[in-house]
């Protein structure tokens, strides 16, 4: 069974300082794994996908992701966050032989000036 | 390019009321559809989904069904809300093979009174 724990539910930093966001994975096979932003009362907005190809991952909006298959992790950084970052993120696994993505609980971005 | 809509962007429903929620998808054929809901502080709940016409699978025991009556357009119905059917109802769509990532539609805000 795959399974995704967020470790914080939510997150502050000042405008330009870094941003990580912490995910910890559990999957049976080769996961995909996905981190997906989710401004308020918006859809989910893909932020970047890790497929095997290379363990750093680079999304849109300066943001990137490094998968550490010893330690099941795939966080979610950013060298200087912007005010409009401020959003709820998702990490999300999803295996081969499933349909569904599995996903956190989702962690609150809030951007301070 | 592929788009995703939905409608209503807001809905407020008596207890006890009909439902559907309509998603349809632009540029591409024979996708995999998804519905998802996502309750207040919570995270994304798959719902059903569906990799043809007529094909539907549900995740998730409930008060609700799903119908897929053209390739592209994908409906979620209930005779009698509930409550509990209150929250954010998200559609989604991927290719039929290869790539499992998913592309998510604007949302329907669904509050039941």
């Amino acid at each position: 069974a795959q399974s995704v724990t967020q470790l914080d539910s939510h997150v502050s930093v000042s405008e330009g300082t870094p941003v990580l966001l912490r995910c910890n994975y559990s999957s049976s096979y080769s996961p995909s794994l996905f981190w997906y932003v989710q401004h308020p009362n918006k859809g989910l907005q893909l932020l970047l996908k890790y497929t095997s190809a290379a363990t750093l991952v680079k999304g849109i909006n300066g943001f990137e992701a490094e998968f550490k298959k010893s330690e099941t992790s795939f966080h979610l950084t950013k060298p200087s966050a912007h005010m409009s970052d401020a959003a709820e993120y998702f990490c999300v696994v999803s295996e081969v032989r499933r349909r569904a993505l599995t996903f956190g609980s989702g962690t609150r971005l809030q951007v301070q000036p | 390019s592929q788009t995703i809509h939905q409608w209503p962007a807001t809905l407020v429903q008596p207890v006890g009321s009909p439902l559907s929620l309509e998603c349809t998808v632009e540029g591409t054929s024979n996708p995999n559809l998804y519905w998802y809901r996502q309750a207040a502080g919570r995270g994304l709940q798959l719902l059903f989904y569906s990799v043809g016409i007529g094909q539907i699978s549900s995740e998730v025991p409930q008060n609700l069904s799903a119908s897929r009556p053209q390739d592209r357009q994908f409906i979620l119905s209930s005779k009698k809300l509930l409550l509990s059917d209150s929250g954010f109802y998200l559609c989604a769509w991927s290719w039929s093979s290869g790539t499992d990532t998913q592309y998510f539609g604007p949302g329907t805000r669904l509050t039941v009174l």
